[in-house]
């Protein structure tokens, strides 16, 4: 068990809703990332936060979705007017700053399925 | 920019045969570090193994061996001895010392491994 916990952890929606999910960090941890893992794909970097700042955001978060880390603690990732091709598993990891670089800690994801 | 490729996609193997996984990277930067994880079927990422570009050293920790060579780009994985319960992907992944600056993993695209009684 490593700590990290999201919720939902499956997500089945229609082309076109809002979607919203929600990743609680190990409580310690300062740093919290998210990444998107397709169908035989290795996880992709969505975006990374130091406390509340969003410090990072790939090119593969379109205007469509929006991450927040409002008091440091917990994350939300939303995703508006999702589409089929939003279909996949969303990963979320915490780490400590000053931890060795990389040690993350992943929680269970949450798998999104748009139909 | 920074890519992990991982050209095997899917081993299959009887129990007790060894298994290489292999793992070529590609980076600009001078000091990265490079990573194990296994994805068993349950979905979780569990890491493995940490290296750091200055450490060439080959490392073993029970049934699992890693061999890391920089001047291949090169960061292979072999299960000795496999079990059943190794089934699972294995994922090779690439970060840069970026400090304050937060360090993203880049990861490969997996290795299926299935290991068959």
């Amino acid at each position: 068990d490593t700590g990290v916990s999201q919720d939902p952890r499956h997500k089945i929606t229609k082309r076109g809703q809002n979607v919203t999910f929600r990743c609680d960090p190990i409580s310690e941890h300062n740093r919290l990332y998210w990444y998107r893992q397709t169908l035989g794909q290795g996880p992709e970097f969505l975006t990374y936060f130091q406390n509340e700042a969003q410090l990072e955001k790939s090119r593969l978060l379109s205007d469509r979705f929006s991450a927040e880390r409002p008091k440091g603690s917990f994350s939300t990732l939303e995703i508006q007017r999702t589409e089929q091709g939003d279909s996949a598993m969303y990963l979320c990891a915490s780490s400590l700053n000053g931890a060795p670089v990389g040690e993350q800690y992943f929680g269970p994801g949450t798998r999104l399925t748009v139909t | 920019a920074q890519k992990v490729t991982q050209a095997q996609t899917e081993i299959s193997v009887v129990e007790k045969e060894d298994v290489t996984l292999d793992c070529v990277y590609e980076t600009r930067d001078t000091t990265y570090y490079l990573f194990w994880y296994k994805q068993p079927p349950s979905g979780e990422l569990v890491f493995l193994i940490r290296r750091n570009s200055f450490d060439e050293q080959n490392e073993i920790s029970g049934r699992y061996s890693w061999n890391f060579q920089k001047s291949t780009s090169s960061f292979n994985f072999t299960i000795t001895a496999s079990q059943v319960v190794d089934s699972a992907v294995y994922f090779c992944a690439l970060s840069e010392a970026r400090g304050a600056a937060g360090n993203k993993l880049t990861f490969g695209g997996g290795t299926r491994v299935l290991v068959k009684p």
